[in-house]
């Protein structure tokens, strides 16, 4: 079957350094997406791998490894703007979003 | 660019009613639209998919007759949640691909429903 494995929840410090990982099994790949959602909004665009490597992008930067079916987002200079949670979703063959669960990021002080 | 309104954004209804959720590509066309729905504290579930002027694709377990999805244009795609039950309640999100590309998805406000 097809699943999406991320952490349910992260607590990290205003201003550190914090990873959230996200482990995928689909039927085929077409790229990996993270999104941000904050409560009762709908999820934002943050970024999107489809090459094994790094891609930076301001204080997000997000890792593919295909190979390894393993992903994560790295949210730099956290703000306590980014408590949200975020959802690592993969497309499969068909190009349909798998979603994970969400990962629940809080910021404290 | 690239964005989709979704109204409304809140809507209280009375058990047995209908609701009607609205979808607009604003300056791009949606060939496809993904209806989601997600309760709290939980991930997005796929609904169905539908193309602009065929049947929807219905996921398995959700109520076809129940959910009824049109997408008789390019530009609009409704969901109409019928005689709808307390359970029915949920934040229902609608999601279009940006043209044939992989690269984006971008998504509608999203609406709260309530059944009372």
């Amino acid at each position: 079957g097809q699943n999406i494995d991320q952490p349910t929840e992260m607590t990290a410090t205003e201003g550190a350094i914090v990873q959230i990982n996200c482990t995928y099994q689909t039927s085929g790949f077409n790229g990996l997406f993270w999104y941000q959602q904050h409560a009762g909004e709908a999820p934002t665009f943050l970024s999107y791998n489809v090459l094994d490597g790094l891609e930076e992008k301001g204080r997000f930067s997000s890792f593919l490894s295909r190979s390894k079916g393993y992903s994560y987002l790295l949210l730099k200079e956290l703000q306590m703007k980014d408590s949200a949670s975020y959802l690592c979703a993969a497309t499969d063959s068909n190009y349909q979003l798998i979603w994970g669960a969400g990962t629940k990021l809080i910021i404290k002080p | 660019g690239a964005v989709v309104s979704q109204h409304p954004s809140r809507v209280i209804c009375k058990s047995g009613t209908s609701v009607k959720i609205e979808c607009r590509s604003l300056d791009f066309q949606a060939t496809t639209m993904f209806w989601y729905r997600q309760f709290p504290k939980k991930s997005l579930m796929l609904m169905a998919t539908s193309n602009e002027g065929s049947k929807a694709t219905y996921e398995q377990g959700v109520e076809k007759d129940k959910f009824l999805i049109n997408h008789a244009s390019l530009t609009l795609s409704t969901l109409t949640v019928t005689s709808a039950h307390p359970e029915d309640s949920s934040f229902y999100i609608c999601s279009a691909r940006i043209g044939t590309s992989n690269y984006g998805y971008t998504f509608g406000s999203g609406t709260r429903l309530t059944v009372v």
